[in-house]
């Protein structure tokens, strides 16, 4: 049972447009969320989190937008550069101490 | 500031041999984890220390995984003996006091 879900194995976006990845969970327990950025043969490095006491937070080119009700979150990355090419997960966890990961969606940004 | 440093950064060795990971976490990170993560999916726990404690060691494959942190500051993990399944890359990672989790590099495990 995946309780943190990526459904879009990889996603291809023209340089300068809008990059969106999407997360989805099913435990109503989850209030904090990670992402990471994670390039070949690298660990995860992490990006942006977000609160559920939050519906958004923004980090420069990178914003994470979170609708509680859906359990559904998103990573908007704006303008998208080459250098974000790699594969992004989403995490959650039950008060900040066990992570739980997606599988992963793997951006290709096209120059 | 050092990041999480883990060695070896690659290991092969043949089933049913022994293989340990050492992990330094960020220093005054109080809280480790060790992932595991398999070609194509997202990084799943093995087990979680609060300092030297163990507090979530249920995901541990406790018949060949083994762990230790002693003195709540580098950790290992052992795996003891090594099957065809275990070749993986294993992460390990610290929090900060704001929650985030910070990675290592990773030691990626061949069984032959």
């Amino acid at each position: 049972d995946q309780q943190v879900k990526q459904n879009s194995p990889s996603l291809s976006v023209q340089e300068g447009r809008i990059s969106i990845l999407n997360c989805d969970y099913t435990n109503s327990m989850f209030d904090y969320f990670l992402w990471y950025k994670k390039y070949p043969a690298e660990g995860p490095t992490f990006l942006i989190s977000i609160s559920s006491i939050k519906d958004k937070n923004e980090d420069g080119r990178f914003t994470v937008f979170l609708n509680k009700s859906a359990k559904h979150l998103s990573l908007h990355i704006v303008p998208s550069q080459p250098g974000d090419s790699a594969v992004y997960f989403c995490a959650a966890s039950a008060g900040g101490q066990n992570f739980v990961f997606g599988p992963g969606t793997r951006l290709s940004v096209l120059p | 500031e050092a990041g999480v440093v883990q060695s070896p950064r690659y290991k092969i060795i043949e089933k049913k041999q022994p293989v340990a990971f050492w992990c330094n976490p960020i220093s005054g990170h109080n809280t480790l984890y060790w992932y595991l993560q398999n070609l194509g999916q997202g990084p799943e726990l093995l087990i979680r220390y609060e300092n030297e404690e163990a507090v979530d060691d249920s995901q541990l494959p406790k018949d060949r995984f083994s762990a230790e942190r002693l003195k709540g500051v580098d950790s290992t993990l052992k795996i003891q003996p090594a099957e065809l399944g275990d070749s993986a890359v294993y992460l390990c990672a610290s929090r900060t006091n704001t929650g985030e989790l910070f990675f290592g590099e990773g030691s990626r495990l061949t069984v032959l």
